[in-house]
């Protein structure tokens, strides 16, 4: 059974870098016709799309996190991550990995990790 | 504020049928990109339930339905139960905006 599972500091001091990582157990990440997304939730509000990447490395980011994502895949350790730069009360939120897939269909993420929650204060 | 417009709320009694929209624009629904929707339980990560307008993930019960038409798309709940009571997302690509956006949620509450 294929799990993802976030990792990183719960904790994230403003204007530092968030960095987070996602492990995929139970399968290969370079398997299948997947994409590999960031998803993040504040409390009790709702889903933002951060961004997704493929094995191959491209990458797509939301337009208005564009300037301070990085994404990035390393297939031999089966795991991707996120560091989100110069962070600010606004970006405390859970977040998430998830997996997609792409094909005839583009489909929206299947498979999530628990979540993460990340939070920005001094 | 999302470009996907949801009600914040609907209810209905257990074995109801309730409807949840999702209005877009041009950018979005109307331009004839997806819709997919989630179910998100207190506490625990979205869960598919329709992707693509229409079409449901297998494991999802057929009492999911989800249609589009022009700038919106509707997620109906048929024989509503208990174990319904939750949050429910769309989503959507923003030409627009270059992004897939959600929208801001709809609570479901079983009477």
């Amino acid at each position: 059974q294929v799990q993802l599972q976030e990792s990183g500091p719960g904790l994230v001091k403003p204007s530092q870098t968030l960095s987070l990582t996602c492990t995929v157990s139970g399968d290969s990440i370079s398997s299948g016709s997947y994409y590999w997304s960031w998803i993040r939730q504040p409390a009790e509000k709702g889903l933002e799309w951060i961004g997704r990447i493929y094995t191959s490395g491209s990458t797509n980011y939301n337009p208005s996190l564009k300037s301070r994502v990085t994404m990035s895949v390393d297939t031999s350790k089966n795991r991707f991550s996120l560091k989100l730069s110069s962070v600010t009360a606004a970006d405390t939120a859970v977040y998430y990995c998830a997996r997609g897939t792409v094909g005839d269909i583009w489909i929206p993420p299947t498979l999530w990790g628990l979540g993460t929650l990340v939070t920005v204060s001094s | 504020q999302s470009v996907l417009t949801q009600p914040p709320s609907v209810s209905g009694a257990p074995g109801q049928r309730v409807t949840i929209s999702c209005t877009g624009g041009s950018s979005n629904i109307g331009a004839g990109y997806g819709v997919h929707w989630y179910q998100q339980l207190p506490g625990t990560a979205p869960n598919l339930l329709i992707y693509a307008n229409s079409n449901r993930p297998s494991g999802v019960p057929d009492r999911f339905s989800g249609s589009k038409s022009g700038t919106s798309a509707s997620l109906a709940i048929t024989g509503l139960q208990a174990e319904d009571e939750a949050d429910y997302y769309c989503l959507s690509y923003d030409s627009s905006l270059s992004v897939y956006v959600f929208g801001a949620g709809t609570k479901v509450t079983v009477l």
